[in-house]
């Protein structure tokens, strides 16, 4: 069952660009993480945003949490061909033994031409 | 280098046999999890260890087990492989798993396990 989903799940825009990605659920999450992956490896973080309404900036990236704490999104200014890659968000939730897992989205495929 | 270690990085085995995947943590980090990665399913979570015990468990099938020993290295056995089990396996450690909200994994690269 996926919890979380992502859209789009591809996107393919020129250097330049702006573009948002999506990530919505039905579910409430206590944190919300997004991550890039490349092509061989494993996530990298990127950011991770705990309270409703919260917005972070890291250079051209821009990471909003819902206010409901059920869903996110990134915005890219700028694109540029080194943002290229695959972008998971996820979701913590607790579980019973007071530890919490990550729920991780569909993931969106980005491609940025030069 | 994320400081998760993760071996082998490339498996190809048969169907009906048995493998092992090795996870070192980055160092100080107590918690260790497992996620399986495919196409079709995403990245999906197997299991979590907390300083040796297992935390949570999710979509980890009874023919996979997993265990994290004293010195905090984990091991996933995949057993009675199918053709289905070709996935990438992914290791990932953070400081703590406790009810801490806004805690970051470090993910391994991977050990890409290809079933023929």
């Amino acid at each position: 069952t996926q919890l979380l989903e992502q859209s789009p799940q591809f996107l393919s825009i020129q250097e330049g660009e702006n573009l948002t990605v999506y990530c919505n659920s039905s579910s409430v999450f206590s944190s919300l993480q997004w991550y890039r992956q490349e092509p061989g490896e494993g996530p990298v973080l990127l950011v991770t945003v705990v309270t409703g309404g919260e917005v972070k900036k890291l250079k051209r990236l821009t990471f909003q949490f819902g206010d409901a704490r059920k869903d996110s999104s990134l915005h890219i200014t700028a694109a540029q061909p080194g943002d290229t890659g695959l972008y998971l968000c996820a979701g913590g939730r607790n579980v019973n033994t007071g530890f919490q897992k990550l729920v991780f989205g569909t993931g969106t495929r980005l491609l940025v031409s030069p | 280098d994320s400081g998760v270690t993760q071996t082998p990085k490339h498996l190809i085995t048969a169907t009906g046999q048995r493998v092992t995947l090795r996870c070192s943590p980055r160092s100080g980090d107590l918690s260790v999890y497992w996620y399986q990665q495919s196409l079709d399913q995403g990245l999906q979570f197997l299991i979590q260890y907390y300083n040796g015990e297992e935390r949570a468990k999710g979509n980890i099938l009874e023919r996979f087990s997993a265990q994290q020993f004293p010195d905090l290295h984990s091991e996933l056995n995949l057993s009675s492989l199918e053709l289905g089990d070709s996935a990438l396996y992914f290791c990932a450690s953070s400081g703590t798993g406790r009810g801490a909200r806004g805690y970051g994994y470090t993910f391994g690269s991977g050990t890409r396990l290809t079933v023929v």
